[in-house]
């Protein structure tokens, strides 16, 4: 069972980077999984970010493409995500989420990590 | 951008059946996938490919797509099914998963 769980820190200042992690246990980040981050304002609905796969290639929502990348550490197992030049629009909870397709997306996310709360605040 | 368009509230009693629907142009042409997310929890995939239940996920929840419109059904609505329910597709053409903005299930 795929496990994966999301860290970074809670408060990022306005004009900063917001950087997460996203531990992947139970599974590896180089198998043929799409990998993605979503995120969740208070109150609000669920946004796409953007997602890695195991060869490196990327998409990003448009919106955010400007200020995001979303990488892979093969060697820790991890995802990660960097926002720049983030506003207190920002102030979410980022969730890492696998798409359950292998080789072939499957479109939709079957394992999502537990959330990681960040404020943009002074 | 895509969008997707979903009732903001929907309320049922218990052991009724709750229908959420899910409608964008031309979602006929896309695989349409389903959330309950529960608060302060990270969402959980009840439906995809628009009538598949994942491994755990009861039998009370059905989905059905016709033309634009998506359904999620709740047939026998229990107390535990309160929750925000999303629809959710991935668009081929842009290779972009995008979310409806949920509908708030309340079971009086």
């Amino acid at each position: 069972q795929v496990q994966l769980r999301e860290s970074g820190p809670g408060v990022v200042k306005p004009s900063g980077t917001l950087s997460l992690t996203c531990a992947v246990s139970g599974g590896s980040v180089t198998s043929t999984y799409w990998w993605s981050w979503v995120r969740q304002s208070p109150g609000k609905g669920l946004e796409w970010i953007g997602e890695i796969y195991h060869s490196g290639k990327s998409n990003y929502n448009p919106s955010l493409r400007s200020r995001v990348t979303v990488s892979l550490d093969k060697s820790k197992n991890h995802v990660s995500l960097t926002m720049t030049s983030v506003t207190a629009a920002d102030t979410a909870v980022y969730y890492c989420a696998r798409d359950r397709g292998q080789l072939v997306r499957g479109g939709s996310f079957d394992f999502w990590g537990q959330g990681a709360r960040v404020t943009v605040s002074s | 951008s895509y969008d997707l368009n979903q009732p903001s509230s929907v309320s049922v009693s218990p052991g009724q059946t709750a229908t959420i629907s899910c409608s964008g142009q031309t979602l006929g042409s896309k695989d349409v996938s389903w959330y309950q997310q529960k608060p302060d929890e990270p969402p959980v995939l009840v439906i995809y490919e628009d009538n598949k239940r994942p491994s755990g996920i009861p039998e009370r929840f059905s989905g059905s797509h016709s033309g634009n419109t998506a359904t999620l059904t709740i047939s026998g609505t229990r107390a535990m099914d309160e929750a925000d329910y999303y629809c959710q597709v991935w668009d081929i053409r842009t290779d972009f998963y995008v979310f409806a903005g949920g509908t708030r299930v309340t079971v009086l």
